[in-house]
């Protein structure tokens, strides 16, 4: 099993449409979690961090199921402006070299 | 404006050459890293810098040098031995310490060795 699963889309949506996206990871010890962008051909930006709680930052609400190993990213009322590859991050507590990425997944928001 | 800039955009080699490809922050960041991405794949760790003067090898840093002298900067060479150099290459930076610090990414290196 791949440390951090994403299903790898292309997720086709129209504007105004919601869309949510899951990443599974497979070590329990795993201790934070956050959501990147990635557009084409550029770096990767931080999204948000996800919190135990479930936290939300205008339209995206990212969440953390513990128990299910998974966390999860919904967009509420797509804009043409978030089509992009959505990169799952997960890391251990011992920092620095074990963050593990997911391969993405990719968002087309059409008019 | 704090940031992480890698240079050049854009680099092409013959096989068989050394390349180096700059990073350097302005952040005060303590922690740097190097990671390549192929496509249809996730970011792979190269090297990692915790502070100056040391640096510990990731995932595949066959065939990849780095050094840091400077808290500022964080050079990696990609060398003959590598044997897909071509690749997009990024640098990242965070402020180290926890594992709670998420990445700052620069805008990238392109690399095309033919």
């Amino acid at each position: 099993r791949k440390e951090v699963e994403q299903d790898p889309g292309p997720f086709n949506v129209p504007e105004g449409a919601t869309v949510a996206f899951n990443c599974t990871y497979s070590n329990s010890a795993s201790q934070s979690f956050f959501w990147y962008r990635q557009d084409c051909r550029k770096e990767p930006k931080l999204l948000m961090s996800v919190y135990s709680s479930g936290n939300e930052d205008g339209r995206f609400t990212a969440q953390l199921n513990r128990a299910s190993q998974y966390i999860s990213l919904l967009i509420r009322d797509s804009k043409l402006s978030d089509s992009a590859t959505y990169l799952c991050v997960v890391t251990l507590n011992s920092g620095y070299s074990t963050l593990t990425f997911g391969k993405g997944t990719m968002l087309l928001v059409s008019p | 404006d704090g940031g992480i800039t890698q240079s050049p955009k854009y680099l092409f080699r013959k096989e068989g050459q050394n390349v180096t490809l700059s990073c350097e922050q302005n952040l005060n960041h303590d922690a740097m890293y190097w990671y390549r991405q192929d496509p249809g794949q996730g970011l792979r760790l190269i090297y990692y810098s915790q502070i100056v003067n040391d640096f510990q090898k990731g995932d595949i840093a066959e065939g990849y040098s780095v050094s840091r002298e400077k808290k500022e900067s964080f050079p990696l060479t990609v060398t003959s031995a590598q044997k897909n150099p071509t690749a997009f290459y990024l640098c990242a930076s965070s402020m180290g310490g926890s594992y709670n610090s998420p990445l700052h990414f620069g805008n990238g290196t392109r690399l095309t060795v033919t």
